[in-house]
């Protein structure tokens, strides 16, 4: 059982836009920045969105982070098919002293 | 471009050791964190561990405390995740990431393409 929540599964159409949830504690989202990957089997986790809401040059603005108090929330607008792979948040939980995962959304495009 | 490159994954039999390297080029090294992560099959990522831009701090999953060790050699731009009384359930893809930041507090941003270790008898 992760520290971090996430749906398992999400899905949506193309061109659909679809919001992946993350909820954790004061002690992690709460106090500390939010990352956010995406996995596609057989390539390394890919940033999406890093210090809660900031993107890195290259990706996507149809990408969007926020965060409030303990939850944040990834956001995909205009889904394509080439956003079908696993989505996972992140963050620093200061009473563990470690990084943590949530434990990954599977994104279906039908 | 910022490149990570890991090695030293095998297949090593309960009980034993083995030693990850994690080549980085295109940064200054010295100046940010390295994080290990561990994708086990059929499972999510699993942060494993991270060491300091300096190498001063470091810091351990529950599961891995007192049987991995991290480490870094800034002159030849490489960490090192040392990994001993391996278990079956260590069994994964180990990656390497460039911290975001110096240290604790901060995620990865750019991942190396990861290095396999199976614990089998």
């Amino acid at each position: 059982q992760s520290v971090l929540t996430q749906p398992p599964s999400a899905s949506g159409t193309p061109g659909q836009g679809v919001t992946i949830s993350c909820s954790g504690s004061s002690l992690n989202i709460g106090s500390n920045y939010v990352y956010w990957y995406q996995k596609v089997p057989g390539t390394a986790p890919k940033l999406l969105i890093y210090r809660s809401d900031q993107r890195p040059s290259g990706v996507p603005d149809r990408f969007s982070g926020s965060k409030s108090g303990t939850s944040a929330s990834l956001a995909i607008s205009g889904l394509r098919s080439e956003d079908e792979a696993d989505y996972y948040c992140a963050v620093w939980d200061d009473s563990l002293s470690g990084a943590v995962f949530g434990g990954g959304t599977q994104l279906t495009v039908l | 471009q910022v490149r990570l490159v890991e090695s030293g994954g095998g297949v090593v039999q309960p009980g034993r050791s083995l030693t990850l390297s994690c080549k980085v080029s295109g940064f200054t090294f010295d100046d940010y964190g390295v994080h290990w992560v561990r994708l086990a099959p059929g499972k999510g990522l699993e942060w494993v561990a991270l060491i300091s831009y300096d190498g001063t701090d470091k810091y351990y999953a529950g599961s891995v405390k007192g049987r991995f060790t991290v480490s870094r050699d800034r002159f030849g731009n490489t960490a090192y995740l040392q990994m001993n009384s391996l278990r079956p359930e260590d069994t994964a893809l180990y990656y390497c990431a460039k911290g975001d930041g110096s240290g604790s507090g901060y995620g990865m941003d750019v991942w190396g393409q990861g290095t396999t270790v199976t614990v089998s008898s």
